[in-house]
């Protein structure tokens, strides 16, 4: 696999900002995803970046460098419906392993009121 | 509507007896891909297909086999099921920097 690390777990209120790191060590590297995911549910698909720079969505931000192997998902005026799992996930070209994705173990936030 | 279904949702059974879980997408994608996810371990891929008749192992395919005969199905088997199968599973299709989950199937093997 690969080392892709983001933390365990973040708290925040409602109305505030958090940012939720992630790094990553990978060579060939074809981009990185962000997912939301809720208890018992699927993935949702947040972000992709896969040129340095800040992808902004509403109310959701996800920046990247790769010359650091850093990203970070940024969530304004949080609400109590974004306490969810948020997965990073790398993607990896090359060769046999074309397109496989790798994903980080999550990093639960709870937002409360 | 873009669409991975996977069945059975839940499923309870004993070890050793073979059980799939199926499956499919609507929208021709050559990628497919098993996940499952276990508590402080997160996603991990279990097997993976680039096309039709071309699988590869991911991370953690022991246990497992798949099978992908034609663009829309990629059937996970278990032939002898474990209790440390005992997972939540995620098959998944992607095209172009989009992945498509399914709604996921809780397995419980006893």
């Amino acid at each position: 696999g690969q080392n892709i690390d983001q933390p365990t777990e973040m708290t925040a209120t409602e109305g505030a900002i958090v940012q939720i790191n992630c790094t990553y060590q990978t060579s060939g590297f074809n981009g990185l995803f962000w997912y939301q995911q809720h208890a018992g549910e699927a993935p949702t698909f947040l972000s992709y970046n896969v040129l340095d720079g800040l992808e902004e969505k509403g109310r959701f931000s996800s920046f990247l460098s790769r010359s650091k192997g850093y990203s970070y998902l940024l969530l304004k005026e949080l609400q109590m419906k974004d306490s969810a799992s948020y997965l990073c996930a790398v993607r990896r070209d090359r060769g046999s392993t074309l397109g496989r994705l790798y994903f980080g173990r999550g990093t639960q936030l709870t937002v409360w009121p | 509507e873009a669409q991975v279904t996977q069945n059975p949702r839940y499923l309870i059974t004993v070890t050793g007896k073979k059980l799939t879980v199926t499956c499919s997408q609507n929208m021709n994608h050559e990628y497919m891909s098993w996940y499952r996810q276990d508590p402080g371990l997160g996603l991990r891929q279990i097997y993976y297909s680039m096309n039709v008749e071309v699988t590869d192992k991911g991370d953690v395919p022991e246990g497992y086999k798949v099978s992908r005969k034609e663009k829309r199905n990629f059937p996970l088997i278990l032939e002898s099921p474990s209790p440390n199968q005992t997972s939540l599973y995620f098959c998944a299709s992607l095209s172009g920097n989009t992945i498509y989950f399914g709604e996921g199937s809780w397995l419980t093997v006893v």
